[in-house]
């Protein structure tokens, strides 16, 4: 049973770029979770999805950020026209039900550098 | 979002000996306590998830305790071991899906 997938680990995009990472949760799991990990600092909460549906955003910033989980396919983050401040490592996570008794497999994240 | 804080922020530990740290959080509405390990280059994996007040748990060499009253959590590492070295963090949810992560804590442990 393959782990939580991400791609790209790293991903290099310029000012004005759109970055689009992607996550496939493990088998089986229908929540999926987007948090993100600026430079000293810890994981912040960004997105909880489950299948075709956004369930909570308010983590995420409401201009240039959107993320999807279709009923076919990986979840999607999309940042459009990066800054430079968008830098950061964006991990992506999974759980077959509710984190009040399941614990979060985590995906190796996507470093994202913006020049 | 749940205040939750880590204490202390690193520590250093000779092989051998045995270390806790802690983890504060809201002891209001609480559900859960979440424990996980971090690895550099790699990514966090869970430990424990305690639910219940005065629940310890155990794996291998490392143990937690929960207190839901008061609002704090201890993670032991019984005999450090070089391949302990990680950031420790802890999280808890304030509903069903929104876990708030600690800053961690980062344990070196020395040869």
């Amino acid at each position: 049973n393959a782990g939580v997938m991400q791609n790209p680990r790293h991903l290099v995009r310029r000012r004005g770029q759109e970055a689009r990472l992607r996550c496939s949760p493990m088998k089986g799991h229908s929540h999926v979770y987007w948090y993100r990990q600026l430079p000293e600092e810890g994981l912040k909460f960004m997105v909880y999805l489950q299948k075709e549906n956004i369930i909570d955003e308010s983590g995420m910033p409401k201009e240039r950020f959107s993320a999807e989980f279709p009923k076919e396919g990986p979840s999607i983050l999309r940042i459009q026209q990066v800054v430079r401040g968008d830098s950061a490592a964006y991990f992506c996570a999974s759980s077959p039900r509710t984190v009040f008794n399941e614990k979060l497999f985590f995906g190796s994240g996507t470093q994202l550098s913006v020049l | 979002i749940l205040n939750v804080e880590q204490s202390p922020q690193s520590l250093h530990v000779q092989e051998g000996d045995s270390t806790n740290f802690t983890c504060s959080f809201p002891s209001s509405n609480f559900y859960a306590l979440h424990w996980y390990r971090w690895e550099t280059a790699k990514s966090p994996e869970a430990l424990f998830v305690m639910t219940l007040n005065g629940d310890e748990k155990k794996k291998g060499r490392i143990s937690a305790t929960l207190n839901t009253k008061e609002g704090y959590s201890y993670l032991y590492i019984k005999g450090s071991q070089p391949e302990d070295s990680a950031t420790y963090l802890c999280a808890s949810p304030s509903n069903d899906y929104k876990l708030s992560f600690g800053a961690g804590t980062t344990v070196t442990v020395r040869a």
